[in-house]
């Protein structure tokens, strides 16, 4: 069965810095890119960037290049969103979900879209 | 970067009736759409990729259509559990990258 497992709910002060985890499990984690998506309160869903854990290929949105890290850690399964100095307006709900889309090297497209499984959710509150 | 607009804001209907979502793109995203659907404190959960494929457990009342710029989601006859939020969402090629639409809200009437 596969599973993305995030990490706990966190308050933080403005300022402060932050990481957030996603343990994938029940697949093979380096084969399948993994992707963030914001939700802050009472709105709709953004997409925040994606990340290929089998070498590190990393995609930002443009609203969030910049703002935030994603990384990943293959040995231990695991995908993270991490800040530098939290704002106020990071304040939100934060999932992550594998993307099983594939890369065609004859035609340079890729194919597959949706975000079929998902995190249960990492809330982050940010408040002085 | 590919505007996704959704289509009603709010759609009030009865259990038993035909919910139909429309999903436009500001350029042609060929097939590669999703939909999703998202109830209060859950996660999203993947209902339609690449335009009309059902995603693995998801009724055969869901269904989408379209390709280019114009999508639908219908829901052939509403169950009370399908009243929920409803999202699009778009992936590109190049760069890489995904967008989502603002939501449809599908309310009891």
């Amino acid at each position: 069965e596969v599973q993305l497992v995030q990490s706990g709910a966190e308050v933080k002060k403005p300022g402060e810095s932050l990481k957030i985890s996603c343990k994938g499990s029940g697949y093979s984690f380096t084969s399948y890119w993994i992707g963030w998506v914001r939700q802050m309160p009472g709105k709709g869903l953004e997409w925040m960037g994606i990340i290929y854990p089998g070498d590190s290929d990393t995609r930002y949105s443009p609203s969030f290049q910049g703002q935030v890290t994603i990384s990943a850690d293959k040995s231990i399964s695991t995908a993270y969103l991490q800040w530098s100095s939290l704002k106020a307006s990071d304040t939100a709900m934060y999932y992550c979900a594998t993307a099983p889309i594939s890369y065609d090297i004859l035609t340079g497209y890729y194919k597959g879209s949706g975000f079929d499984y998902w995190g249960q959710g990492t809330l982050v509150t940010v408040s002085s | 970067e590919i505007v996704l607009t959704q289509s009603p804001a709010t759609l009030s209907l009865s259990p038993g009736e035909r919910a139909t979502l429309s999903c436009r793109a500001s350029q042609s995203v060929s097939s590669y759409l999703a939909w999703y659907q998202q109830k209060p404190g859950q996660a999203p959960r993947l209902l339609i990729y690449d335009a009309s494929n059902r995603a693995t457990g998801i009724p055969a009342r869901f269904s989408g259509s379209g390709s280019g710029t114009d999508f639908t989601l219908t829901i052939s006859s509403l169950e009370p559990e399908d009243f929920a939020v409803y999202y699009c969402q778009q992936r590109s090629n190049w760069p890489l990258m995904y967008t989502f639409g603002q939501g449809t809200k599908l309310e009891i009437k």
